[in-house]
């Protein structure tokens, strides 16, 4: 199996915050990692596909990338609604895995 | 859209049983496997298994002894069991599709806990 080391598990930041959010994945996975937003009693929402392509009405603040096998999701501003818990995945083959999970919280 | 559905209290040693309701669109869509996912109280996500609209499944190894998927073209749902439940199988269940292996359609999720 593959798996997906996400650092930190939490983070304090205050609104306006420039944020960055990191997995690893323990093997070579070219870019399929994937992006999910958590909040609080709903299932999570799919935010960056492909390590760096947003998901239709995901604000412009999100964004995705990778180097290697370490991959990056910064939010440039942090907006209030953004305070969340964040998931990577890796997408690249079965069984899919996910990071242990970064919850953003008010600093 | 998504709509779990199946008992919230199931006893040590039972099945558990889930079904998904997929509306929207033909559960026989062209690349769409249809998925279970759980995430632990207050932990984070563990994929399941999913099923391909031809039947065929693929399951997360710590769980594939104990674990089936079906699909019901006709009723456009899919179900999940998960067999000799124990304490460590409460969760909150939830199916969702996949599309090139991303999970881009999500059900609200369905709580399970294990208890007698």
């Amino acid at each position: 199996d593959i798996r997906m080391t996400q650092s930190p598990s939490s983070l304090s930041a205050s609104v306006g915050d420039r944020v960055t959010i990191t997995c690893r994945a323990s093997q070579s996975i070219d870019n399929y990692v994937v992006w999910y937003q958590q909040k609080p009693g709903k299932a999570p929402n799919l935010l960056i596909t492909g390590a760096n392509s947003l998901q239709s009405g995901v604000p412009a603040r999100f964004s995705g990338s990778v180097s290697g096998t370490d991959f990056t999701l910064t939010i440039s501003s942090l907006q209030p609604e953004d305070f969340a818990v964040y998931y990577c995945q890796q997408s690249y083959n079965t069984p899919l895995t996910f990071g242990g999970g970064t919850t953003v919280e008010t600093k | 859209q998504l709509q779990e559905s199946g008992p919230g209290l199931v006893k040590p040693s039972q099945t558990l049983s889930l079904t998904c309701t997929v509306s929207g669109g033909p559960i026989t869509t062209a690349g769409s496997y249809w998925t279970w996912v759980r995430q632990h109280p207050g932990k984070g996500l563990e994929w399941i298994g999913h099923i391909y609209n031809n039947g065929r499944t693929y399951f997360n190894p710590s769980l594939k002894s104990r674990v089936s998927i079906s699909v019901d073209t006709s009723k456009n749902q899919f179900s999940l069991e998960l067999t000799s439940v124990t304490a460590a199988d409460t969760a909150v269940y939830f199916c969702a599709r996949s599309y090139s292996y991303f999970l881009d359609f999500w059900g609200q999720g369905n709580v399970v806990t294990v208890s007698s």
